[in-house]
């Protein structure tokens, strides 16, 4: 099966621009996780999607980013305007959602805000 | 709340010792646990999973989880290292929601 695809692998922006990244799940899978791992750090989620709802978004600092996913499949990670501090590896995962289901990562985006 | 402790930094072991991963954790209800590595530049890969029965877990690549309820513990171990071993390693606990340790690096020396 295809894995979850990442876009862009990389971004470079200056603080205060916005940025979004794009997240493409395994094709059938509910679930849909955006985590934040910052460099030496586990992984923090910052929102996860069932099908196109939002089960959990506290994390998510709602003054600055937002996120949708259309149609129950693809994702938009979005962040405006962004902070020294966001940057970050962004990992977008998949699952079938039940609480068996590992979760299938992404390669990620790696963000510098400078 | 749920939480998930990986007490070591880095751990270093030689070629073809065991070795051991340690993780401790904290849940209200009954532990759904994971492992997963990431190498360089790429997202997480689950390796094993501890959903109940057996303690002793088998997963990907050689690997084995071992579930200590007493303890809240689920260490991740492997009976003869590999230098392609090396990455970085996180466990994580579902309760609610999946919480993931900070991560080991593993460093297997040649």
């Amino acid at each position: 099966e295809a894995g979850v695809a990442q876009s862009p692998r990389y971004k470079i922006i200056e603080k205060r621009q916005s940025v979004a990244f794009w997240c493409n799940p395994i094709s059938g899978h509910a679930t849909l996780y955006w985590y934040q791992q910052i460099l030496g750090q586990g992984p923090k989620l910052l929102i996860q999607f069932q099908n196109n709802g939002v089960v959990d978004d506290s994390q998510l600092p709602k003054d600055r980013f937002s996120a949708e996913r259309l149609k129950g499949v693809d994702s938009t990670l979005k962040i405006q305007p962004a902070k020294l501090e966001d940057s970050a590896v962004y990992l977008c995962a998949s699952s079938w959602g039940d609480q068996n289901s590992p979760l299938h990562f992404g390669n990620g985006t790696r963000l510098t805000v400078t | 709340a749920q939480s998930v402790a990986q007490p070591e930094d880095q751990v270093n072991v030689a070629e073809g010792n065991p070795l051991t991963v340690k993780c401790t954790y904290s849940v209200s209800g009954n532990p759904y646990l994971f492992w997963y590595v990431q190498y360089p530049n790429r997202g997480l890969q689950f390796l094993l999973k501890y959903i109940t029965g057996d303690n002793l877990v088998k997963g990907s690549y050689g690997f084995e989880a071992e579930f200590n309820k007493s303890q809240t513990s689920f260490h991740l171990k492997k009976p003869s290292a590999l230098v392609s071993d090396s990455a970085l390693y996180f466990c994580a606990v579902r309760d609610d929601k999946i919480i993931f340790g900070k991560g080991t690096r593993l460093h297997i020396l040649p």
